[in-house]
């Protein structure tokens, strides 16, 4: 596609489900990068994807959070048992090239609301 | 890892004037500085970028300097207009992520 797709736009879940969101980068980025934005709030980094490799994922804020990616293309991120402090924008980015130092392209975001 | 302060979290100017937004950065093996700007309810969307072997950098009304050996770099919008109106946040990447400061929301004022 011509830019980083994200789905769905807006998720609405219970506390305690198990939801999962995805992210399509720009065809040929090998780098991805998943942020959490709350309301009014900064870029939270989350997970760092070089290829399929995961070499940083230092800022998963619990075990409930996880993220896949793979055939360098599609990535998801995980939440299982979600609490209300989950509700936020969840950002995906890929850039092109091995390391991060090139423009990282953002996707429109999930709005993901935990009730 | 990275650790990118920014300041001022909010700066109001009127139209025409200057803003200047100021971010230090902690991992000495950081190169590359992009500069991003997000509108309300849109993607951050980068606006400038500059690379350590760089001190500074233009583009029209947007400017940004480095300076490594303090590790502090620095946006500088010119002859400000209501449409700069957003939050920019500055951001910080070696090899590794990409690390962004907390943003500043500039309100410039007609």
């Amino acid at each position: 596609g011509a830019g980083v797709s994200q789905s769905p736009s807006n998720k609405v879940t219970e506390k305690g489900k198990d939801v999962e969101l995805r992210c399509d980068p720009i065809s040929g980025h090998t780098a991805l990068y998943w942020y959490r934005q709350r309301l009014g709030q900064g870029l939270e980094f989350l997970i760092y994807f070089q290829g399929n490799s995961a070499p940083d994922k230092s800022g998963l804020p619990s075990d409930r959070f996880s993220a896949e990616r793979t055939g360098e293309s599609v990535s998801t991120l995980t939440i299982q048992r979600t609490q209300q402090e989950d509700s936020a924008v969840y950002l995906c980015a890929s850039s092109f090239g091995q390391g991060t130092n090139t423009e990282a392209f953002f996707g429109q975001g999930t709005r993901l609301t935990v009730v | 890892g990275e650790n990118v302060e920014q300041h001022p979290s909010t700066l109001s100017v009127q139209e025409g004037d200057s803003a200047v937004i100021k971010c230090t950065y902690s991992d000495s093996a950081s190169n590359y500085f992009p500069w991003y700007k997000q509108e309300l309810g849109k993607r951050p969307q980068l606006i400038i970028d500059i690379r350590s072997n760089v001190g500074e950098k233009k583009d029209q009304r947007i400017a940004v300097t480095l300076n490594k050996t303090a590790k502090h770099f620095s946006l500088h919008i010119t002859e400000t207009q209501p449409e700069d109106s957003a939050v920019y946040f500055c951001a910080a990447s070696g090899y590794s992520t990409l690390t962004f400061g907390k943003g500043t929301m500039l309100l410039v004022s007609p």
